[in-house]
């Protein structure tokens, strides 16, 4: 299957500070989502991408679709505690295809 | 809340047993798909239903079965369980077939013992 590299594989940060995380294909992908997962939670939908460029916010999280169509960034600015978790990347090779997920960024946040 | 249920929550049982867990979608999506999550192998893409008919198949063990039902519930049949199946088992579900946004469950926590 493909591969997601996802980059850090953690962070402890404090909070108050940004974050920065990406995910990275040898293939080409047509969407990208990013999850977060809460402990003993499933994952939950921040932020989905459908064009080479696209830049889109929720809050104070950010993402992009990379130009090559082969990554992604995930940016958190001004973390608070609640930010804690487990962030995942998901790519789709086409529409209809199934989504590969990335193993995950562990995020902590020191108040 | 997704709006996505999923039943047993956990479920403890032996090697060689078999094992049901149970989906419902979001009211009005007709799409489930199942993953399985394991320590070291991160989200693993099973088997995805589209209105009753399956329609995708990812890393499913031939040990592995799944249906969905005409009121679009799912079922993940695991059969001569090993140790190495304990994992999250996830159930996720979407509007259509090729709608990117899928929203998952809580998942189901089985452990083999």
């Amino acid at each position: 299957g493909q591969q997601l590299n996802q980059s850090p594989q953690s962070m402890f940060i404090q909070e108050g500070e940004d974050v920065s995380m990406n995910c990275t294909s040898s293939s080409i992908f047509n969407t990208w989502l990013w999850y977060k997962q809460d402990p003993g939670e499933g994952p939950v939908l921040l932020i989905a991408l459908y064009k080479a460029g696209e830049l889109t916010s929720n809050g104070r999280l950010t993402a992009q679709f990379g130009i090559t169509r082969k990554d992604s960034f995930l940016n958190i600015s001004a973390s608070i505690p609640s930010d804690v978790g487990i962030y995942f990347c998901a790519g789709q090779l086409g529409t209809g295809n199934q989504f590969y997920f990335g193993t995950g960024t562990s995020l902590t946040v020191i108040p | 809340d997704s709006g996505v249920t999923q039943t047993p929550k956990h479920l403890i049982t032996a090697t060689g047993q078999r094992v049901t867990l149970r989906c419902s979608p979001r009211s009005g999506d007709l799409s489930v798909y199942w993953y399985q999550q394991s320590l070291d192998q991160g989200l693993q893409f099973l088997i995805q239903y589209y209105n009753g008919e399956e329609r995708a198949k990812g890393n499913i063990l031939e040990r592995f079965s799944a249906q969905q039902f005409p009121d679009l519930h799912s079922e993940l049949n695991l059969s001569s369980l090993e140790l190495g199946d304990s994992a999250l088992y996830f159930c996720a579900s979407s509007v259509l077939t090729s709608d990117n946004e899928q929203f998952f469950g809580p998942g189901t926590r089985l452990t083999v013992l």
